[in-house]
């Protein structure tokens, strides 16, 4: 099974950019990353996902590396709101072609004033 | 756009006591999952379903029963409850496994 490994915790000053690191050294060819966060107790919230391009939209930038064996993300201008635990997924298909997504520890983001 | 819907938000139960926590979607998603939420545990899951009529167990299944007769609806059922099934409990759902997944605001559950 593919998985991943993020650092427990970062610290960002608000208005700089938060970069996230993900590794997913065993990833297969066919498998996305997935990025989402979770505010306080809220329900987890989706952020971005990529393949093997780097992808941006209004929320964030999600880089691969070539080897595709790690991401990062990219808050560019992080506020105080983007204060939040965040999660890095790949996709683990299973036999039959059901999909188990599973969800690691993530990384708690403190964005300080 | 009432989204991924979960009733009730908060529950207490008594060991040993059944109980179902609902989840119901409007988006017409065929996958729907169940994870529940620990301190230090981020999110682990508990049964998933691809489809109408197909359910299949996550890391975490004991204890917990699942149906899924319709696309809207995926209760999560438990059976006999116990103090270790104390949790915050979410639901989700996406139009395909390998689509976003949209989550509920969760079920916070008790059991003593």
């Amino acid at each position: 099974d593919a998985k991943t490994t993020q650092p427990p915790s970062m610290d960002c000053a608000e208005g700089r950019a938060a970069n996230l690191p993900c590794n997913h050294s065993t990833i297969s060819g066919n498998e996305y990353v997935y990025w989402y966060r979770q505010i306080h107790s809220q329900g987890p919230q989706y952020i971005i996902h990529g393949l093997k391009n780097n992808e941006t939209n209004e929320m964030a930038s999600l880089i691969i590396t070539e080897d595709r064996k790690s991401s990062t993300l990219i808050l560019p201008h992080a506020t105080l709101r983007d204060t939040a635990v965040y999660y890095c997924i790949v996709r683990v298909a299973t036999q039959g072609g059901s999909e188990k997504l599973v969800f690691g520890k993530g990384t708690k983001l403190t964005v300080n004033p | 756009n009432a989204g991924v819907t979960q009733t009730p938000k908060f529950q207490v139960l008594k060991t040993g006591q059944s109980m179902t926590l609902q989840c119901a979607q409007d988006m017409n998603h065929e996958y729907m999952s169940w994870y529940r939420q620990d301190p230090g545990m981020g999110l682990r899951l508990i049964h998933y379903s691809v489809g109408a009529g197909i359910t299949d167990q996550g890391e975490v299944p004991n204890g917990y029963n699942v149906s899924r007769s319709t696309t809207e609806d995926f209760p999560l059922r438990l059976l006999s409850a116990a103090p270790s099934q104390t949790s915050v409990y979410f639901c989700a759902s996406s139009y395909l496994a390998d689509s976003p997944l949209h989550f509920g605001n969760g079920t916070r559950l008790t059991v003593t």
